[in-house]
């Protein structure tokens, strides 16, 4: 079954870290660009941060970059978030989303074709 | 503020159609695919449409997809109470390097 499953959100305090991770399966994962994409509550859509099939190129929103790093594990088909200085802002549900695979014309994004359903992460005292 | 400009609200009566717009620049619509998604009420978004004007299999040919120069619009015919949710613009932008989405448009059947 093709899916992406989240895990490693819940709450925690400013100035914290979170590591976020994304399980992907039933396709071949190193092929495959992926990205971190967030939800506040009751608000659109923000990009977070992408990461090129094989790992060597990434790039962050302004508002996460120099804390966020987004990394990858081919052998275990496994996206991650490390989220250092929390602020309460950063508070919203996180979704790992699959961009373009190699091959296919685009490099880090075309369009996102694969969702996860989502890891809540809440940053309050 | 949202480097895509959407309405934040649209709405029409069921079986009719209403569209959807998304603007912005020449760094991301005017040289970049767009992209169209739904989000249900407590649901991950879904791909509606892709480069431009490209339906994913399974998505019916009621919902469809045009760009010219740095706007983008999303139509959808014969509405149905389903087909109340947000729909996002999506595209990448060449000069931050970073997806970037519009506010989102809630639709609303009547």
């Amino acid at each position: 079954q093709v899916q992406l499953v989240e895990s490693g959100g819940g709450v925690v305090q400013p100035g914290r870290s979170l590591r976020l991770s994304c399980a992907a399966s039933g396709f071949t994962f190193s092929s495959y660009a992926m990205h971190w994409v967030r939800q506040a509550p009751g608000k659109g859509l923000e990009w977070v941060a992408v990461i090129s099939y094989d790992g060597s190129n990434k790039y962050y929103a302004d508002s996460v970059k120099g804390r966020f790093t987004i990394s990858r594990d081919n052998s275990k088909n496994t996206l991650y978030l490390q989220m250092n200085s929390l602020r309460p802002e950063d508070t919203a549900v996180y979704y790992c989303a699959r961009g373009p695979v190699l091959g296919s014309g685009c490099y880090l994004y075309c369009y996102f074709d694969l969702w996860g359903r989502g890891t809540l992460v809440t940053v309050s005292s | 503020q949202s480097v895509l400009t959407q309405p934040p609200s649209v709405s029409a009566a069921p079986g009719q159609k209403v569209t959807i717009s998304c603007s912005g620049s020449s760094s991301n619509i005017g040289n970049n695919y767009v992209s169209w998604y739904q989000q249900l009420p407590g649901t991950a978004p879904k791909v509606l449409i892709y480069d431009n004007n490209k339906r994913p299999s399974g998505i019916p040919d009621r919902f469809s997809g045009s760009k010219s120069g740095t706007s983008a619009t999303l139509g959808i015919t014969g509405l149905q109470t389903g087909d109340e949710a947000d729909y996002y613009c999506g595209t990448w932008d060449s000069s931050l390097n970073a997806v970037v989405f519009g506010g989102g448009a809630k639709l609303t059947v009547l």
